[in-house]
């Protein structure tokens, strides 16, 4: 049962524009969001992360929207970079001391010169 | 520098032999993870340590087994009894609730 869902396997951009990566939970206990980034044979770096709380989060030219109605979250870059090409995970977590990350998939973004 | 030390990055191994995969980390963190990746499969956790001396199995603990006998220190033996082990491990650490951190990894391949 994949309780967080990406369900776009690959994303192609043109540098500059806008790239929208989405992701879908189902777990209604999960309220803490993360978004990993992760460039082949290394390890995933955070990226930004959300809480329940909000529904919008803005670091630079990562910003992370939440929808918890919709149980649906989405990455936007802006502007998108020919570096920024990677896998990105989006991942959740309920509240109440420890409870593990559970990750999505992942999807493969490409952004093209 | 603070981080998390995975050895080796590539590791090959024949089957029906165990081997151990190192994770090391100076972040002082309490929480202690591994992962394993597959393609299309995303991260999966194997078992995840909160203290020294306790750990619990996470989603797909058999054929694996860890211990956590120091605060840095968080090894992962691959078993026999895993049927299919070839894959990329990812070993990770946190003070919860803060993002957990990630090493390089380490692939595995079963020859």
């Amino acid at each position: 049962d994949q309780q967080v869902k990406q369900n776009s396997p690959s994303l192609s951009v043109q540098e500059g524009r806008i790239s929208i990566l989405n992701c879908d939970y189902t777990n209604s206990m999960f309220d803490y969001f993360l978004w990993y980034k992760k460039y082949p044979a290394e390890g995933p770096t955070f990226l930004i992360s959300i809480s329940s709380i909000k529904d919008k989060n803005e670091d630079g030219r990562f910003t992370v929207f939440l929808n918890k109605s919709a149980k649906h979250l989405s990455l936007h870059i802006v502007p998108s970079q020919p570096g920024d090409s990677a896998v990105y995970f989006c991942a959740a977590r309920a509240s109440g001391g420890y409870q593990k990350v559970t990750f999505g998939t992942g999807t493969k973004l490409q952004v093209i010169p | 520098d603070g981080g998390i030390t995975q050895s080796p990055k590539y590791l090959f191994r024949k089957e029906g032999q165990n081997v151990t995969l190192s994770c090391e980390q100076n972040l002082n963190h309490d929480a202690m993870y591994w992962y394993r990746q597959d393609p299309g499969q995303g991260l999966r956790l194997i078992y995840y340590s909160q203290i020294v001396n306790d750990f619990q199995k996470g989603d797909i603990a058999e054929g694996y087994s860890v211990s956590r006998e120091k605060k840095e220190s968080f090894p992962l033996t691959v078993t026999s009894a895993q049927k299919n082990p070839t894959a990329f491990y990812l070993c990770a650490s946190s003070t919860p609730p803060a993002e957990a951190f990630f090493g390089q990894g380490t692939r595995l391949t079963v020859v």
